[in-house]
């Protein structure tokens, strides 16, 4: 069964680094997410991404961050400048779409990149 | 935008009981409620999931039920088993099934032998 991938399981970095998470979602998914989630708190949206251009995005999702999709099968999150706070698990998701009269909304996750920020 | 509300923090029961888990959510245009279940140290996974046409969806000993007039939906499993020990959470879109999903603060489930 195709699932969402994640590199790196771990990074850590230093306050003020920048950062790249990659993804790649399932090859035929067309909506893309990138969640956070800090040590024992709940699942935070960041940012939405379709049609090679965001949808939505979150109060959290501020100038340090950004994403791109930059070929056909990766999804990246980069943090400029990295916070002691930017400290969490980011996920992300992708999600089939919607054809004609067959509405799949599951979002599947990958298995995460935890990102200490020293 | 949606709040998602989500009770009890933590759910402590006995192997063969039932668990029920419940969220309110604030925006009437919702109309898709997943649920997910996130076990220690791994990825969240989509467990079961109602639109908001139907009042109860069951998948095994797993049950969604959905009251849109009061806005709240539950998940309710029966026969619980120390492999069901877990988080999970609630969701809803903020505007309707295709939009972005906000989750509840989780529920941690523990079911005892």
């Amino acid at each position: 069964e195709p699932e969402v991938t994640q590199t790196p399981s771990h990074q850590v970095t230093q306050m003020g680094q920048e950062v790249i998470l990659r993804c790649v979602p399932i090859s035929n998914h067309l909506y893309f997410y990138w969640y956070r989630q800090i040590l024992g708190q709940k699942v935070e949206f960041l940012v939405s991404f379709y049609n090679n251009e965001i949808s939505e995005k979150s109060e959290i999702f501020d100038d340090q961050f950004s994403v791109e999709r930059p070929d056909g099968s990766n999804f990246t999150l980069k943090i400029r400048s990295t916070k002691l706070e930017d400290s969490a698990m980011y996920f992300c998701a992708s999600r089939p779409g919607t054809p004609a009269k067959m509405v799949n909304n599951e979002q599947f996750f990958g298995p995460g990149t935890r990102l200490t920020v020293l | 935008g949606e709040n998602v509300e989500q009770h009890p923090s933590t759910l402590s029961v006995q192997e063969g009981d039932s668990a029920v888990i419940k969220c309110t959510y604030s925006d009437s245009a919702s109309n898709y409620f997943p649920w997910y279940k996130q076990e220690l140290g791994k990825r969240p996974q989509l467990i079961i999931d109602i639109r908001s046409n139907v009042g109860e969806k069951k998948d095994q000993r797993i049950a969604v039920t959905l009251n849109k007039t009061a806005k709240h939906f539950s998940l309710h499993i029966t026969e619980t088993q120390p492999e069901d020990s877990a988080v999970y959470f609630c969701a809803a879109p903020k505007g309707g099934i295709y939009s972005t999903l906000t989750f509840g603060k989780g529920t941690m489930l523990l079911v005892s032998p």
